[in-house]
């Protein structure tokens, strides 16, 4: 029972590099999603999906391009790294929005 | 905008005692969601306890309980006979209904239970 898997768990990146995390759930879960964590602030919504096809920008989403062209998979892109988003990034998903969001357990990126 | 606002970052309690965590939100919205995440050390969220504001009754799950004042717009959580397991960040969280999936947070309290 995998549930929302994401990697990698770490990555170092430097300034101006791309890359792609990787989230995938197992439960045919409608809605999904991609926070960052950071000291002191809590959870921040970057990008959200309600379905395959369908996507859109929470509230930090500058820097980062998502895609769904599956229910199960949604990977985030940063297209060029800044060190500003180092940070710990969160996918969920949960079967209603309102229901209980499942997470992964987190990939820490260190942007040098 | 919502705001979620927890304002105790840092707590401690002794085991087997009783703790509660405060939270305070921000809205204009008359129905809405709230939420208790639990994040251990292996920084895995956990959906601790969840309330819907049209629903008078405060939700209980075991051991944790909340205590919703919607007026006040607060949402404390009470836990009790604290066990060392229970020593982690705890968040609260707010969502507007049919906003999709747009959870926000509060900054967090870290919780530690001592023995």
């Amino acid at each position: 029972n995998a549930g929302v898997t994401q990697t990698p768990k770490f990555q170092v990146l430097k300034t101006g590099q791309s890359m792609t995390l990787q989230c995938a759930q197992d439960m045919n879960h409608e809605y999904m999603s991609w926070y960052r964590q950071d000291p002191g602030m809590g959870l921040r919504l970057i990008h959200y999906s309600v379905g395959a096809g369908i996507t859109d920008q929470g509230e930090v989403p500058n820097g980062y391009n998502v895609s769904r062209s599956t229910t199960e998979d949604f990977p985030l892109r940063l297209l060029s790294a800044a060190p500003s988003q180092t940070s710990v990034y969160f996918c969920a998903s949960s079967r209603q929005y309102y229901t209980e969001a499942f997470f992964g357990q987190g990939t820490r990126l260190t942007v040098v | 905008a919502q705001t979620v606002t927890q304002s105790q970052p840092e707590m401690s309690v002794q085991e087997a005692e009783t703790v509660t965590l405060s939270c305070t939100y921000d809205t204009s919205e008359s129905n809405y969601y709230l939420f208790w995440y639990k994040q251990p050390p292996s920084r895995q969220m956990i959906l601790v306890i969840r309330q819907e504001a049209y629903k008078q009754q405060n939700a209980t799950e075991n051991r944790f309980s909340v205590n919703f004042q919607k007026a006040a717009k607060s949402f404390s959580l009470k836990i009790s006979d604290s066990q060392l397991g229970d020593t982690a960040m705890y968040f609260c969280a707010f969502m507007k209904v049919y906003n999709n999936n747009d959870m926000r947070f509060g900054a967090g309290t870290r919780l530690t239970v001592k023995p």
